[in-house]
């Protein structure tokens, strides 16, 4: 079975702590997305990564930071949490070239920041 | 502006009716793909149906189908014959052309919850 696996399901940090959020996946797809999701605001883009060490900002990547050293892996990177990235965080992967562009999302990870 | 526009925040229906969530979508692109996806409260993203622009048929997987009108831009999704494992939130995606390294790359509405009584 195809699978995005993220490495936390809950994070509860403190602010200005530096968090890693990875995502893993096993379908040998070039893209890799960080999504963010928050109640009544849907999920907004932060960062996707098209190939290995290859990143693009989305519509909110200030904050945050990315890297992607292997094809599989896509991490997530908060240097300095605060409050306001309290938020469910979601991994997805597609597969690269002109196919329909469908999304394979892990499970997500809901991180809290106090 | 919203690339993407899901007008219900909430929707209720009785079990065993069909419900339609409503999209509308904003692209200047020809070539444009609609997405719908549905979070049960367990938080996995599930993909339900997708509709090319140039398919002329309406999608249909089981009981969804996508409503797809084109020169109204609007993909609504009708769910027949609703269950209670139905309840869960429902978004609306569309992938534009290419974009960097020739990606798609899904823009998300804000989704609609969708709640079925018994």
């Amino acid at each position: 079975d195809v699978k995005v696996t993220q490495s936390s399901r809950y994070l509860v940090k403190r602010t200005g702590e530096k968090v890693f959020l990875e995502c893993v996946q096993d379908m040998d797809h070039e893209n890799m997305f960080w999504y963010r999701q928050d109640p009544g605001l849907g999920l907004r883009l932060i960062y996707f990564s098209y190939d290995v060490k290859m990143k693009e900002k989305g519509d909110i990547p200030e904050g945050y930071s990315v890297s992607r050293e292997k094809k599989e892996r896509f991490s997530l990177i908060l240097e300095s949490a605060s409050t306001n990235q309290t938020s469910m965080y979601l991994c997805a992967s597609s597969e690269g070239g002109a196919n329909t562009g469908e999304l394979f999302f892990g499970e997500g990870s809901r991180l809290t920041v106090l | 502006a919203q690339k993407i526009t899901q007008t219900q925040p909430g929707m209720f229906v009785q079990e065993k009716e069909a419900v339609t969530l409503d999209c509308t979508y904003d692209t200047s692109d020809q070539s444009y793909g609609l997405f719908w996806y549905k979070q049960p409260s367990s938080g996995e993203m599930i993909f339900l149906i997708y509709q090319g622009s140039y398919d002329e048929q309406n999608a249909t997987e089981g009981r969804y189908s996508l409503n797809f009108q084109k020169a109204r831009k609007s993909a609504n999704l009708v769910i027949s014959a609703s269950q209670l494992g139905d309840s869960a939130m429902y978004f609306c995606a569309m992938r534009e052309g290419l974009g960097a390294g020739g990606s798609y790359i899904p823009t998300f509405g804000r989704g609609t919850s969708l709640i079925v009584h018994p």
